[in-house]
């Protein structure tokens, strides 16, 4: 199936470990994003890849370190986790030639205990 | 700076009856416009998209949008809602398609 594809889908951890959500896309698409939705709801964008390159990134904790090794995968690595890190995240992907819209992964719920 | 406002935090409606979902943005020139919709414990889900050209748009699940330029607006609607509409509905603006801003989001209920 074509898509966004994150892993884990939950993750349960304590306060300062490290851990790494994974996302890969195959729909061919030269962009890739990290957002970030509260208990609100509310998305916040926190990073954007362009074929690899940094493009965006937002005022984010910098225990927080995107990572893509190539443009079909843009992994999301956390240091030193906090209560507040707890969150849904989600990975996205978007064609800048195409202009369809972003294509949303399911999501990886992180919950620090 | 581009910003986008959805006024209404929760609607509820009953099956069968006309929803409208409010959006305004904050933008100098037209923006790309979207709605998304967000079924619980799921991802986002492209329902349609504005860039140019006729003002009302169609997009899946029988939805559709206007796009009014004189009030900044983009409202969602649907002539008749169904139970597996209940979901979380974003609103979403950017100069570009790989820079959007979210709406802070409207939750449905559907009432049988």
């Amino acid at each position: 199936d074509t898509a966004v594809s994150q892993t884990p889908k939950y993750l349960v951890t304590q306060m300062g470990n490290d851990k790494s959500i994974k996302c890969e896309q195959n729909l061919g698409h030269d962009t890739m994003y990290w957002y970030k939705q509260d208990s609100k709801k509310f998305l916040k964008i926190m990073f954007s890849y362009n074929n690899k390159e940094l493009i965006i990134n937002e005022t984010v904790p910098n225990r927080f370190s995107p990572k893509s090794p190539d443009k079909a995968h843009l992994n999301l690595h956390i240091n030193s986790l906090e209560l507040g890190d707890s969150a849904v995240y989600f990975c996205a992907s978007s064609s800048q030639i195409s202009g369809a819209g972003y294509t949303f992964g399911s999501g990886t719920r992180l919950t620090v205990v | 700076a581009q910003s986008v406002t959805q006024p209404d935090i929760h609607i509820t409606v009953s099956e069968g009856a006309s929803l409208e979902l409010r959006c305004n943005y904050s933008y100098g020139a037209t923006p790309y416009l979207f709605w998304y919709v967000q079924s619980p414990g799921q991802g986002l889900q492209l329902l349609l998209k504005y860039f140019s050209g006729d003002t009302l748009v169609q997009g899946i699940k029988g939805f559709e949008a206007e796009f009014k330029r004189s009030q900044s607006s983009f409202n969602l609607r649907k002539p008749s809602v169904h139970w597996s509409d209940a979901a979380e509905y974003f609103c979403a603006v950017g100069p570009r398609t790989d820079k959007l801003i979210f709406g802070t989001g409207t939750r449905l209920q559907v009432f049988p």
